[in-house]
């Protein structure tokens, strides 16, 4: 199964919204996890079951979508928001990521 | 609290082959799988494969097959990869993460840079 993120890169003013995509090509149910990772950093898990915050996640990250079709809303986008968000089937292996979207201010 | 901590940074020449290591501590080894995972550098994840902890089965995604081996000892409560044949291309950071079945990777180590250099 191929996880096919888009955009590549998405330019967002402070405050604004953004989505962004993920697309699964064969259904993975609810299993898809979305990570954000900032330079330098490993990945740290922000959304799971398509749609459940994880630990300690602000509430301005949303998940929604089920099937094939996933997106990653992050709603007033703050300066320590930047970085690159993946995607990722879990449900079974192999655990593909999609490529990443880069989000910047 | 789950950690996982892994061993340092490595330069290897091409041919040669790495191991690297990932230790648990905070939660019960053998209720989760450990996943490695590969970022070259200015690249994204790329998912490796899986061992269970518990059974010692592992599971590797298809580019790696025949190239990696996945281990884990339950009395130290630390996960091994190792990675043959290291060609320039498999310069990358390499990342440790726990995954509870029908969860996903929810906690992941501080990375090991290996540098393929002659």
């Amino acid at each position: 199964i191929v996880m096919t993120q888009s955009p590549a890169t998405l330019s967002v003013s402070p405050g604004e919204s953004a989505t962004l995509s993920c697309r699964a090509s064969q259904s993975v149910r609810s299993s898809v996890a979305w990570y954000q990772q900032t330079p330098g950093q490993a990945p740290r898990l922000l959304i799971y079951g398509a749609s459940t915050r994880a630990t300690g996640i602000p509430a301005r990250f949303s998940g929604s979508g089920s099937g094939t079709e996933f997106s990653l809303t992050i709603s007033s986008l703050q300066s320590e928001d930047v970085g690159v968000y993946y995607c990722q089937k879990y449900n079974t292996w192999p655990h593909t990521f999609g490529q990443g979207t880069k989000v910047e201010i | 609290q789950a950690q996982l901590v892994q061993s340092g940074a490595e330069v290897k020449n091409p041919g040669a082959s790495v191991r690297v290591s990932c230790q648990a501590s905070g939660y019960e080894f053998t209720a989760y799988f450990i996943h490695w995972v590969r970022q070259a550098p200015g690249q994204g994840l790329e998912w490796m494969g899986r061992i269970n902890p518990n059974s010692g089965g592992a599971n590797y995604a298809h580019k790696f097959l025949g190239r990696v081996t996945m281990t884990a000892d339950t009395s130290t409560t630390t996960a091994y990869m190792d990675l043959n044949n290291l060609r320039y291309d498999d310069t990358a950071v390499f990342y440790c993460a726990r995954l509870k079945s029908g969860l996903p990777l929810d906690a992941w180590g501080q990375g090991t840079l290996v540098t393929v250099s002659s």
